[in-house]
């Protein structure tokens, strides 16, 4: 019954290193997101891939990339990380990009750029 | 474009009183409505939701109604436990796109 699972659950970076994160849905879902959440701004959409093959920008992409490697994995890499990329990030997912339809989130990764 | 503006927090009661927690919209037709529950430490969840308008959406106590001559889905539960203290998400998909917007969250600390 995992859901959605991302790792790593914590990361320290220095500011210019790279790193992914990695998340995979077992749902069998189309859609894939990545927010960032900070305090008093709520969730922001960073990307979204609404099926494989596809992504999209969302409102805060700058700074990072993101691969939709198959249905079930959506990986968000920092190639140079920034002080202002310190945030929890959450991988999410739902059937279709369809009003109506549940998100479900994973668990959060927390990120602290230095 | 859709919008969501949630009261803030935080909001603090005893155990045992009534809870409100607003939030208003604006969308272009009738969007479905969510409210998120995120827990200390974890994700977000999904706690109820409303497909269309005059909808009532509820789960684990809680209630929130699409309202649209208010434009309003405000959450509400009649008598707070302490594990309900968590960050309350009201959200609606973008118009267009179908991606989703999420307000800012109100944080509730319910006090034994």
């Amino acid at each position: 019954n995992a859901g959605v699972t991302q790792t790593p659950k914590f990361q320290v970076l220095k500011t210019g290193q790279s790193m992914t994160l990695q998340c995979a849905q077992d749902m069998n879902h189309n859609s894939m997101y990545w927010y960032r959440q900070d305090p008093g701004m709520g969730l922001r959409l960073i990307y979204y891939s609404a099926s494989e093959g596809t992504t999209d920008k969302g409102e805060v992409p700058n700074g990072y990339n993101v691969s939709r490697l198959n249905k079930r994995e959506f990986s968000l890499r920092l190639e140079s990380a920034a002080p202002s990329q310190t945030s929890v990030y959450f991988c999410a997912s739902s059937e279709r990009q369809i009003s109506g339809n549940t998100i479900y989130f994973g668990e959060g990764s927390w990120l602290t750029v230095v | 474009g859709n919008s969501v503006t949630q009261m803030e927090g935080p909001v603090t009661l005893s155990e045992e009183a009534f809870l409100t927690i607003n939030c208003t919209y604006t969308a272009t037709g009738y969007p479905s409505l969510f409210w998120y529950v995120q827990y200390p430490g974890e994700g977000l969840q999904l706690l109820l939701k409303a497909t269309k308008a005059d909808d009532k959406g509820s789960n684990k106590g809680f209630e929130a109604t699409y309202r649209k001559e208010t434009t309003s889905f405000h959450l509400e539960k009649g008598s707070v436990q302490v594990s309900d203290s968590a960050v309350y998400f009201c959200a609606l998909p973008t118009s267009g796109t179908y991606k989703y917007i999420f307000g800012t969250g109100t944080r509730l600390k319910v006090l034994a």
